[in-house]
């Protein structure tokens, strides 16, 4: 399997804009995981999903921020307008549900810098 | 208070030395317990996670475990510069993974 799948890898966009940042999680794993990284916040959970429904959304700083997964093998997070405070790394991950220990499987990330 | 709190560091260990890393949890309905490696510019990995109280040992790592502390801790036995990363200590509630944030470790060769 190719692990998660994240894209863009940069995104650079001007304040207002919208920006939608994408995940392809591990085929077969039912929890998909949004998080936020940034030096001073550390790594913050967004938002999670289970069998494609969002299950808290209560991380999600504000209404500009929505997420969204249609079927299985896609999610997306979506920030409308932005501002230079999203600048941030997101990262997407997933799991599979059954086990006390299982881990959570991390992408790359998207480095989103709003200028 | 953080519901996952780490001393963010850096703390810097010799080369060959023993790296001790700690955590503290709020929730005590907590149910499993990891320990996730950073390199700078990279996503995390895990390297060992726990769920009974008591130690567990991989190589080099040695993971322990208090639940009635509230405690979990990560050794890092005859250190090598590759160690050299952020190790996050996170907890599993219910469904979520909560993370730390994470302390920055310096081996000094």
């Amino acid at each position: 399997d190719a692990g998660v799948i994240q894209s863009p890898r940069h995104e650079v966009t001007e304040m207002g804009q919208e920006v939608t940042l994408r995940c392809k999680p591990i085929s077969g794993h039912d929890y998909l995981f949004w998080y936020r990284q940034t030096m001073m916040r550390g790594l913050e959970l967004l938002i999670y999903f289970n069998n494609n429904v969002p299950i808290d959304d209560s991380g999600m700083p504000e209404d500009r921020f929505s997420a969204k997964m249609p079927n299985a093998s896609f999610s997306t997070l979506k920030i409308q307008p932005s501002e230079p405070r999203d600048s941030a790394v997101y990262f997407c991950a997933s799991r599979e549900t059954g086990r006390m220990n299982t881990e959570a499987f991390f992408g790359q990330g998207t480095r989103l810098t709003v200028v | 208070q953080k519901e996952v709190e780490q001393n963010s560091g850096p703390l810097s260990v010799p080369e060959g030395a023993i790296a001790s890393l700690n955590c503290t949890y709020s929730d005590r309905g907590s149910q499993s317990f990891f320990w996730y490696r950073q390199y700078s510019g990279k996503s995390p990995e895990l390297i060992m996670f726990i769920y009974s109280n008591g130690d567990k040992e991989d190589g080099r790592f040695t993971a322990q475990l208090n639940k009635a502390s509230q405690y979990v801790s990560l050794l890092i036995r005859d250190s090598q510069p590759s160690d050299s990363a952020t190790y996050l200590c996170a907890v599993k509630r219910d469904d979520k993974i909560i993370f730390g944030k994470g302390t920055r470790l310096h081996i000094l060769p």
